[in-house]
């Protein structure tokens, strides 16, 4: 049983646009909500978080949203920036334990 | 330097053999944790330890043991490896003030 899903495996976006990475998840638990990217052979590098009873968090460019009626969360990358290409994981937290996505890879075209 | 060490970086070895993934960290953080990453998976938790008495199993602990030499160090053991552990293994750690887990840059581990 998938807790955490990201179902779109890949995303190509023009640089300069927006980047949204989404993700849902069913178990009403949860009470952190991380994004992770990830470059090739090397691990994820945390990225930004958000408490369940939050609803945005912003840093800098990158913002989370989190639809606790919907259990869905996103990652928005504004502008998106060719650096930006990667593998972006989100994780669902519960006490101890982390539930990881499958992982999006993002593509930012030049 | 890497606040979260892993080595070796690469593997390749024979089933049966034993191998044994080490882990360190500068970060000074209780918490500790091994998981597996496989192709089209997201990762999943083998091990983890809160403290260097308090080992606990993950979802996937069979084949695996662990050892909490120090604070600083973890180590994942594969007594006798067979192929369907080939994978890509990360550790983590992370403080019980934050949410945020810190990954080593991974052990690509084949077994042939």
């Amino acid at each position: 049983d998938q807790q955490v899903k990201q179902n779109s495996p890949s995303l190509s976006v023009q640089e300069g646009r927006i980047s949204i990475l989404n993700c849902d998840y069913t178990n009403s638990m949860f009470d952190y909500f991380l994004w992770y990217k990830k470059y090739p052979a090397e691990g994820p590098t945390f990225l930004i978080s958000i408490s369940s009873i939050k609803d945005k968090n912003e840093d800098g460019r990158f913002t989370v949203f989190l639809n606790k009626s919907a259990k869905h969360l996103s990652l928005h990358i504004v502008p998106s920036q060719p650096g930006d290409s990667a593998v972006y994981f989100c994780a669902a937290k519960w006490a101890y334990k982390y539930i990881f996505g499958t992982g999006t890879r993002l593509k930012v075209l030049a | 330097d890497a606040d979260v060490t892993q080595t070796p970086r690469n593997r390749i070895t024979k089933t049966g053999k034993r191998i044994m993934l080490e882990c360190s960290q500068t970060k000074g953080h209780d918490r500790m944790y091994w998981y597996r990453q496989d192709p089209g998976l997201g990762l999943r938790l083998i091990y983890y330890s809160f403290d260097v008495k308090d080992i606990n199993k993950g979802e996937i602990s069979d084949g695996y043991s662990v050892s909490r030499q120090a604070q600083a160090k973890f180590s994942l053991s594969l007594e006798s490896a067979i192929p369907n552990q080939t994978a890509l293994y990360f550790c983590a750690t992370s403080d019980r003030a934050e949410a945020a887990q810190h990954f080593g840059d991974g052990t690509r581990l084949s077994i042939l």
